[in-house]
């Protein structure tokens, strides 16, 4: 199975603040890596799909990049609604999930 | 209004059965693959299993491989999880989702609201 290594696992920013959350892959998996938002009690919703494309009713602040093994997620403008979970996927081959990252804000 | 919605989960004891059921409403059921996926109480997101649009293609987590089924009745827009020996580390809170593709899985675009299934003596 290809490994996916998320990092920060949590971390602390401000709101206006511009945030930045990297995924790494095992192996190259081109550009299926998507990324979800989960918030407490509630089901995942898609943000990223295919690396850098906004999932329909995603607001702009959000965006992807990366190909091969390293990818990001930025959210350009923290705002208080983005305090959540938020996890990478490949589907490059059978889907895993990176470990999450918790984003709080200050 | 696109629409998951699972049911089936409950208290099983170590090595039973369950048989978890999701039923869609709102999009072309037949038209797009789809996936359960599970959440441990304080853990992260795992993904179980896989189907095609037509049924035709399954795919499994190795966690899974032996013990659980995906399976789906198109005429009735629903998708089962036939899950048995469940053990204790099966005992999550199972998401049905909607892939953006027929074929295979892509991205999951729509979750229901998951269903809990708790493996314990």
């Amino acid at each position: 199975d290809i490994q996916m290594t998320q990092s920060p696992s949590s971390l602390s920013a401000s709101v206006g603040d511009r945030v930045t959350i990297t995924c790494r892959a095992s192996q190259s998996i081109s550009s299926y890596l998507n990324w979800y938002q989960q918030k407490p009690g509630k089901a995942p919703n898609l943000l990223i799909y295919a690396a850098s494309s906004l999932q329909s009713g995603v607001p702009s602040r959000f965006s992807g990049g990366g190909s091969g093994t390293d990818f990001t997620l930025t959210i350009s403008s923290l705002q208080p609604e983005d305090s959540a979970t938020y996890y990478c996927q490949q589907t490059y081959t059978t889907p895993t999930f990176g470990g999450g990252t918790k984003v709080e804000i200050k | 209004e696109v629409q998951l919605l699972e049911s089936g989960g409950g208290l099983v004891q170590p090595g039973g059965s369950l048989r978890l059921s999701c039923e869609a409403s709102g999009f072309t059921f037949s038209s797009y693959a789809m996936s359960w996926v599970r959440q441990a109480p304080g853990k992260g997101l795992e993904w179980v299993s896989g189907i095609s649009g037509s049924g035709g293609r399954t795919y499994n987590a190795d966690s899974v491989k032996g013990r659980f089924t995906i399976s789906r009745d198109n005429s009735k827009n629903t998708l089962f999880l036939q899950m048995n020996s469940l053990r204790a580390e099966d005992t999550a809170v199972y998401y049905c989702a909607k892939d953006q593709e027929m074929a295979t899985i892509v991205a999951l675009d729509i979750w229901g609201q998951g269903t809990m299934v708790t493996v314990s003596s």
